[in-house]
């Protein structure tokens, strides 16, 4: 099965830093990505999709970039809300698996 | 308005059985692939099966082959997830979520505890 390996585990930040987090798929999967963010006690929400495409309704500061086995997502300038645990999640083939999750903190 | 409701979770004995469901309304069902994704307390997100339009597609976490069924029934907008010989590591809240590829809609959960 493919492994899905996401860094940091966890960061701290600054309100208005940019902040990168890091997806390795242990093989190519192509474009097959997804983001996830979830809050505490909240389900998760996706951001991006085909590891680059903007979830309708999430905001701009949100992108997504890669293929193949490296991917990243990038909060452009950090605002309180979006502390939370991100996810990363491949889909090219069964089973669909998440990364271990990468929480961010101010 | 897409809801999801799971429901059928609980406290279960190791090795025991259970069976979980999901209420699905305000999008045509049938249309849909299925899924269930669990989340153990205080971890991270794990995929365990979906299912296809007609339920003749359905594919499995490793470590529940053979053990959980998923299974829909689209008359009834309904999907299903039969756990048997369930173990401690079972133990986690049950989402169900709606797609092929990414997740869009989930549900709150339902939550599973095996123990003795």
């Amino acid at each position: 099965d493919i492994q899905m390996t996401q860094s940091p585990s966890s960061l701290s930040a600054s309100v208005g830093d940019r902040v990168t987090i890091t997806c390795r798929a242990s093989q190519d999967i192509s474009n097959f990505l997804a983001w996830y963010q979830q809050k505490p006690g909240k389900v998760p929400k996706v951001l991006i999709y085909t590891a680059s495409t903007l979830q309708s309704g999430v905001p701009s500061r949100f992108s997504g970039s890669g293929s193949g086995t490296d991917f990243s997502l990038t909060i452009s300038s950090l605002q309180p809300e979006d502390v939370a645990t991100y996810y990363c999640q491949k889909y090219n083939s069964d089973p669909r698996t998440f990364g271990q999750g990468t929480k961010v903190e101010i | 308005e897409v809801q999801l409701v799971e429901s059928g979770g609980g406290l279960v004995q190791p090795g025991g059985s259970l069976r979980l469901s999901c209420a699905a309304s305000g999008f045509t069902f049938s249309n849909f692939w299925m899924t269930w994704v669990r989340q153990a307390p205080g971890e991270g997100l794990e995929w365990v099966a979906n299912i296809n339009l007609d339920g003749s597609e359905r594919s499995y976490l490793d470590s529940v082959k053979g053990r959980f069924t998923i299974s829909r029934d689209n008359a009834k907008n309904s999907l299903y997830l039969h756990m048997s010989s369930l173990r401690a590591v079972d133990s986690a809240v049950y989402h169900c979520a709606i797609g092929w590829g990414w997740y869009e809609h989930w549900g709150q959960g339902t939550r599973v505890t095996v123990s003795s």
